[in-house]
């Protein structure tokens, strides 16, 4: 199975600073059709995921400019160009190129 | 509205079984494939299984193959979970999740499944 490894697995910002979640696979998560297979997913509290960046640097609908993905061979960056309260939550990076599809372990993102 | 809704959970004894679905609405539900995945309390996020667009490939995890069985019903609109042999591992929340190739563009509110005696 691939193993998608998450750091750090929490940090806490104050309000309109910076932030930053690696995550690392243990393979290519380059699909066939050019694409990585590779995502950022946020689980606000009480609530389902919900996609923040797919392809590995695609911004999903309606999330804000802010935030942003990149990547480097088979390490991957989730940037929060300045924290606001309502992106509290845990932050997930996924891997979608084979099943099982895996997840890192989450990262759990607080305001100071 | 695009939305997926998870129903059928419920509190079971060791041994029992329980079937989830996953009713699709706001979009052609037979043009997607679909997953689900579950989180433990106070656990991170585990994928359990998936099936393509007509029902006829299915995969599992190994800690539920054998004993899970995902299906759709593409008339109903509807994904479900049969899950039997039910263990205390097994208790988390279940989304169900649609696979828009590579990503997960929507995902239900989840159903609670507590196994215990």
């Amino acid at each position: 199975d691939i193993v998608m490894t998450q750091s750090p697995l929490s940090l806490a910002v104050t309000p309109g600073e910076p932030a930053s979640i690696s995550c690392r696979s243990t393979k290519s998560l380059l699909h066939s059709n050019g694409h990585k297979f590779f995502d950022w997913y946020l689980q606000k509290p009480g609530q389902s995921p919900q996609l923040l960046i797919y392809w590995g640097s695609n911004r999903a609908s309606g999330v804000p400019d802010r935030f942003s993905g990149s990547d480097s061979g088979t390490d991957f960056t989730l940037k929060i160009s300045r924290v606001e309260a309502e992106d509290v939550g845990v932050y997930y990076c996924m891997q979608a190129l084979e099943t099982p599809y895996t997840f890192g372990q989450g990262t759990k993102l607080e305001i100071k | 509205e695009v939305q997926l809704v998870e129903s059928g959970g419920g509190l079971v004894q060791p041994g029992e079984s329980l079937r989830l679905s996953c009713a699709a609405s706001g979009y052609i539900f037979s043009s997607y494939w679909m997953h689900w995945v579950r989180q433990a309390p106070g656990e991170g996020l585990v994928w359990v299984s998936r099936i393509n667009k007509d029902g006829s490939t299915t995969t599992y995890a190994d800690s539920v193959r054998g004993r899970f069985t995902i299906s759709r019903d593409n008339a109903k609109n509807t994904l479900y979970l049969q899950m039997n042999s039910l263990r205390a591992e097994d208790t988390a929340v279940y989304y169900c999740a649609r696979d828009v190739g590579g990503y997960y563009g929507l995902w239900g509110q989840g159903t609670l499944v507590t196994v215990s005696s």
